[in-house]
């Protein structure tokens, strides 16, 4: 099946500092991809959706100033938690969807931590 | 708008054990119904499908059928096997795979 990586798979950082985290669909062209946040013993939320080349759509109450998203390319997105601060510490999980069916393939996660 | 509810775990049964995990969910219209698994240290995987009422998705012997008139979509397994220790992951759509709302996850135990 699709294979979707993350990266880093977890990540410390102080508050205050910026944290980029790689979405890559390794075997597939991904046109559109999803990132969700996930607390502790809570559901998925899905944070945004981007397409290829175009600016990224953001649910309601997303901050797009401070999570940036770039999809530049067919087969990587990047999230970019800015000025990060304590309660940006969750799980981030991106997902990847190509052209050719609709099904979402899922990275394994980032585990983000912001001292 | 749409949610999903499943029910809280950790569910630990004993190998061969029967298995269900209920699900219930609100939506507008006719929405298609997921179950996803995530196995320790790896993505979500989509487990099954349905994509209308009294439609039964099935795979690796799991099985959910949608049932419209009570709005839900329980998971069932009749042996379960340490194997299949994991979180699953009720969700559900109401456009094709566009937007997915997910349950808050059930964590399975199974010990042999």
């Amino acid at each position: 099946g699709a294979v979707v990586s993350q990266h880093p798979s977890w990540v410390i950082c102080k508050s205050g500092t910026s944290v980029k985290i790689e979405c890559r669909s390794l075997d597939f062209q991904a046109t559109t991809m999803f990132w969700y946040r996930q607390f502790p013993k809570q559901s998925l939320m899905l944070m945004a959706t981007s397409n290829e080349g175009s600016k990224a759509t953001y649910e309601q109450g997303v901050e797009k100033d401070k999570f940036l998203i770039n999809h530049a390319s067919l087969t990587l997105s990047t999230l970019t938690v800015t000025s990060a601060h304590p309660e940006d510490s969750s799980f981030y999980i991106c997902s990847a969807r190509g052209d050719y069916n609709n099904e979402q393939f899922f990275g394994p996660g980032t585990r983000l931590t912001v001292l | 708008g749409n949610s999903v509810t499943q029910m809280e775990g950790p569910v630990t049964l004993s190998e061969e054990a029967f298995l269900t995990i209920n699900c219930t969910y609100t939506a507008t219209g006719y929405p298609s119904l997921f179950w996803y698994v995530q196995y320790p240290g790896e993505g979500l995987q989509l487990l099954l499908k349905a994509t209308k009422a009294d439609d039964k998705g099935s795979n690796k012997g799991f099985e959910a059928t949608y049932r419209k008139e009570t709005t839900s979509f329980h998971l069932e397994k009749g042996s379960v096997q340490v194997s299949d220790s994991a979180v699953y992951f009720c969700a559900l759509s109401d456009r094709g795979y566009s937007t997915l709302t997910f349950g808050k996850g059930t964590m399975l135990l199974v010990s042999p």
